[in-house]
């Protein structure tokens, strides 16, 4: 089972920062990454797939780099409704389909 | 507009049984692979199993698999997640989540919660 670690667990960061989320897998995960958003009382929202790629109807603020272990979230400048739980996603082999385990991202 | 609306949840005893439903709309769901994924109380999210969209492929993950079944019904638009022999540790919401021609979990229902304790 690929074990995704992600890192902080936690960031705080005023709106207007940037913000930079880790994600690294236990082994190679190429580009079958995803990262999701999710906000209290809500299901999770795909933002990045394939590594880099936005979803329909992500702002461009949203952009997702890396490949094989290490992989990255960056929120170029932060809106208000930025602030939420960040988790990334593998499926390059699965099952199980595994997540990592949360960066929340709040306000300072 | 695509909708995927989860149904079934509640109390149950530890040892006892639940059949949560998904209905989709706004697409054709025998088009589509089909996950539940579940997230316990102030956790994270944990894949459940996936469905092909013939359903013939079913995956489990090891924490439930021998006591939940997964299968659907495309002429009914809907999704089933039956779980026996249910766990203080199956509590959780339960989400069924729509997978797109590239594997990628692009719509997610709102969820519904399953209590498990005596």
């Amino acid at each position: 089972e690929i074990v995704l670690t992600q890192s902080p667990a936690t960031l705080s960061l005023s709106p207007g920062e940037r913000a930079t989320l880790s994600c690294r897998a236990s082994q190679s995960v190429r580009s079958n990454l995803a990262w999701y958003q999710q906000k209290p009382g809500q299901a999770p929202r795909l933002l990045i797939y394939g590594a880099s790629n936005r979803a329909t109807g992500i702002p461009a603020r949203f952009s997702g780099s890396g490949s094989g272990t290490d992989f990255t979230l960056t929120i170029s400048s932060l809106e208000p409704e930025d602030f939420a739980v960040y988790y990334c996603q593998q499926r390059n082999n699965w099952p199980p389909i595994t997540f990592g385990q949360g960066t929340r991202l709040e306000i300072k | 507009e695509v909708q995927l609306v989860e149904s079934g949840g509640g109390l149950v005893q530890p040892g006892g049984s639940l059949r949560l439903s998904c209905a989709a709309s706004g697409f054709t769901l025998s088009s589509y692979s089909m996950n539940w994924v579940r997230q316990a109380p102030g956790k994270g999210l944990e894949w459940v199993s996936y469905i092909s969209s013939s359903s013939g492929t079913i995956y489990y993950a090891d924490s439930v698999k021998g006591r939940f079944t997964m299968s659907r019904d495309n002429a009914k638009n809907s999704l089933y997640l039956q779980m026996n022999s249910l766990r203080a540790e199956d509590t959780a919401v339960y989400y069924c989540a729509r997978e797109d021609a590239v594997a990628n979990t692009d719509y997610w229902g709102q969820g519904t919660l399953v209590t498990v304790s005596s």
